[in-house]
């Protein structure tokens, strides 16, 4: 059977520091990967999604950057930490192609900023 | 574009009662799906159920049943029999078009009471 990790599940970081959250799928080949973020009380918005290694798409401008370095790693990065970066960070995976399959979520990172 | 809406921002119920949470939706796609999604204190989201636009009936998984009504545009999640660990936030999502891209709605809090 198909599982996602992510980690680290909690983080606190100061403004201005570096970040990177991995997720990892194991269990399936060629997943759609996506990263959400929460904040606090609110729904969930795509921040990056990716059809394949290398394969990044941006859903809204921000101080975040994503990479697939392998077919079932995706990687959040920053460089440089905003207060307005904290939150609560969800890696989700599906099986490549068709709108029917539902994403499946990592357990989720809490990013504090400080 | 697609758009989500949840109306209910808090819903309360007694055990072994039944629930209704609502969702509307608007979408100018023929071929669309609605997901509901249940996330614990703990963050994680879990999938509950799926509906495709062109199943002819409602969906059931469990407790869990879709009241799918197309010219309302609403996708309404009855939960049956609520149990204590039914309390959570539920969110409704349909995919953006042509893609597994969630658009997810603000999402409803559930407090199920002994």
């Amino acid at each position: 059977s198909q599982t996602i990790h992510q980690w680290p599940a909690t983080l606190v970081q100061p403004v201005g520091s570096p970040l990177s959250l991995e997720c990892t799928v194991e269990g399936t080949s060629n997943p759609n990967l996506y990263w959400y973020r929460q904040a606090a009380g609110r729904g969930l918005q795509l921040l990056f999604y990716s059809v394949g290694i290398g394969q990044i798409s941006s859903e809204v401008p921000q101080n975040l950057s994503a990479s697939r370095p392998q077919d079932r790693q995706f990687i959040l990065s920053s460089k440089k930490l905003l207060l307005s970066d904290s939150g609560f960070y969800l890696c989700a995976w599906t099986p490549y192609g068709g709108t029917s399959s539902p994403l499946h979520f990592g357990n989720g990172t809490r990013l504090t900023v400080t | 574009a697609q758009k989500i809406t949840q109306t209910q921002p808090g819903m309360f119920v007694q055990e072994k009662e039944a629930v209704t949470l609502d969702c509307t939706y608007d979408t100018s796609d023929p071929s669309y799906g609605l997901f509901w999604y249940k996330q614990p204190s703990s963050g994680e989201m879990i999938f509950l159920i799926y509906q495709g636009s062109y199943d002819q009936q409602n969906a059931t998984e469990g407790r869990y049943s879709l009241n799918f009504q197309k010219a309302r545009k609403s996708a309404n999640l009855v939960i049956s029999a609520s149990q204590l660990g039914d309390s959570a936030m539920y969110f409704c999502a349909m995919p953006r078009t042509g893609f597994q891209k969630l658009v997810f709605g603000t999402g409803t809090r559930l407090l199920v009471s002994p």
